[in-house]
């Protein structure tokens, strides 16, 4: 079952930058937190994960409570491409990769 | 690279028949997990295999059952198919325990 909790849907100005947030309240110490995406038709794309640190990487930021309880992913420069179903999971350390998806949050990028 | 392919892309079966799936992971994975995607649902996580064995399954019945190959590549078998059973099939690769998993675009089947 999922352990997260994520908005059904946001809206978002092209070029603005879109803040998805993601609640996992019941996170434990040894979990890290993941957000793949999935554009229409395709299969899902990693785009980042952390544990308790902030991380930043080509594609996004991602922001993490110091509680851990909560995070936000950061795209900061949205596009018309960006449009996406975007999943926030939980893993273990050292799981083997079996990812729970959620409803995940749909972003509409509007021009 | 090629990343991760499925074949077939499209698939329409009738009801009771069975059904084989295909993948080939991204080149460097030895690991291939399973999804099913209902329409408007997240993915649900059905197996996955690593060294020729199944490693974890999710909650689905015996129907559906798997194989892996000496080269990686994976089978996913779902006999006496339900109408249910339509969905968009996904395949992922990784590197045994690494972070980051790679989908192929999936296979859609239809059963009528």
């Amino acid at each position: 079952d999922a352990k997260t909790t994520q908005p059904t849907s946001m809206d978002c100005a092209e070029g603005r930058a879109a803040n998805l947030p993601c609640n996992h309240s019941t996170i434990s110490g040894n979990e890290y937190v993941y957000w793949y995406r999935q554009i229409h038709s395709q299969g899902p794309q990693y785009i980042i994960h952390g544990l308790k640190n902030n991380e930043t990487n080509e594609m996004a930021s991602l922001i993490i409570t110091e509680d851990r309880k909560s995070s936000t992913l950061i795209l900061p420069h949205a596009t018309l491409r960006d449009t996406a179903v975007y999943y926030c999971i939980v893993l273990p350390s050292g799981n083997t990769g079996k990812l729970i998806f959620g409803q995940g949050t749909t972003l509409q990028v509007k021009p | 690279d090629a990343g991760v392919t499925q074949s077939p892309t499209h698939l329409i079966k009738t009801r009771g028949q069975q059904v084989t799936l295909r993948c080939s992971p991204k080149s460097g994975h030895d690991t291939v997990s399973w999804y099913q995607q209902a329409l408007g649902q997240g993915p649900q996580f059905i197996f996955q295999y690593y060294e020729e064995e199944e490693r974890q399954r999710g909650n689905f019945p015996d129907r559906f059952s798997g194989h892996q190959f000496p080269n990686y590549s994976s089978e996913l078998n779902v006999n006496a198919l339900l109408l249910g059973d339509s969905a968009l099939y996904l395949c992922a690769s990784s590197r045994d325990r690494d972070t980051e998993a790679f989908f192929g675009q999936g296979t859609r089947l239809t059963v009528v």
